[in-house]
């Protein structure tokens, strides 16, 4: 089953905007994690932030998490062409045998306009 | 490192065949996932192991799939008998440990016809 749901599922902005995406949750998570998608390749990590964290930077990218709403928020500032790719939210959650299983959104696809 | 190596790349095979993906994640990881991705239901957990132990397998569609980790550094996806609706692209992942990032493959393309 999946645990998290971005929105918009789709999103496109003019280079140099800024793109914002969020994500919704159901259950109680130990961290979320973003991650990029290009057509046709593997899914790359970009950023984990824990239960216990509010707001986390990584050069362009800033991301938030409100445990309370169950809501995440990845906000890509300046955005470039090359941003143009799929961005999945994942949520680590304990599983019954103590064991940690990360489950996937189905995504937003970011299209930046040159 | 070379990564999360999966093979094939792409495999077409005909209604009723085996199909066998298959995983070497990075060494010293000890989480292994696998995971189905198509347009309709998005990236759907298959199955994750834990030190070569299957930790949760609920996200297997139904009995014609089944995998294995014989070892800490290889493991299949098994489909018998594969049907068009398994058509997807196939992701092995693996981490270091829980509450890490995971690391993907470049993914298998299945196309049965």
């Amino acid at each position: 089953s999946q645990q998290g749901e971005e929105d918009p599922q789709a999103l496109s902005i003019q280079e140099g905007e800024n793109a914002t995406m969020n994500c919704s949750y159901k259950t109680s998570i130990n961290n979320l994690q973003w991650y990029r998608q290009n057509s046709g390749r593997g899914l790359v990590h970009l950023i984990l932030i824990r239960s216990n964290e509010r707001e986390k930077h990584s050069g362009r990218l800033r991301v938030t998490l409100d445990t309370s709403k169950k809501s995440s928020s990845l906000l890509i500032t300046a955005s470039r062409a090359a941003d143009t790719a799929s961005y999945f939210c994942a949520t680590d959650v304990l599983s019954g045998g103590g064991a940690d299983g990360l489950t996937f959104g189905k995504g937003t696809h970011l299209i930046i306009q040159p | 490192d070379a990564g999360v190596i999966q093979s094939p790349r792409h495999e077409v095979t005909e209604m009723g065949q085996e199909v066998t993906l298959r995983c070497k994640p990075i060494s010293g990881h000890n989480s292994l996932f696998w995971y189905r991705q198509t347009m309709m239901r998005g990236l759907e957990l298959l199955i994750y192991f834990n030190n070569n132990v299957p930790i949760d397998d609920s996200g297997m569609p139904e009995d014609r799939f089944s995998a294995k980790m014989p070892n800490a550094s290889f493991s299949t996806l098994k489909i018998q008998p594969s049907e068009p609706r398994d058509s997807a692209v196939y992701f092995c992942a693996s981490r270091r440990q829980a509450n890490t990032e995971a690391f993907f493959g470049q993914g298998t393309r299945l196309t049965v016809v």
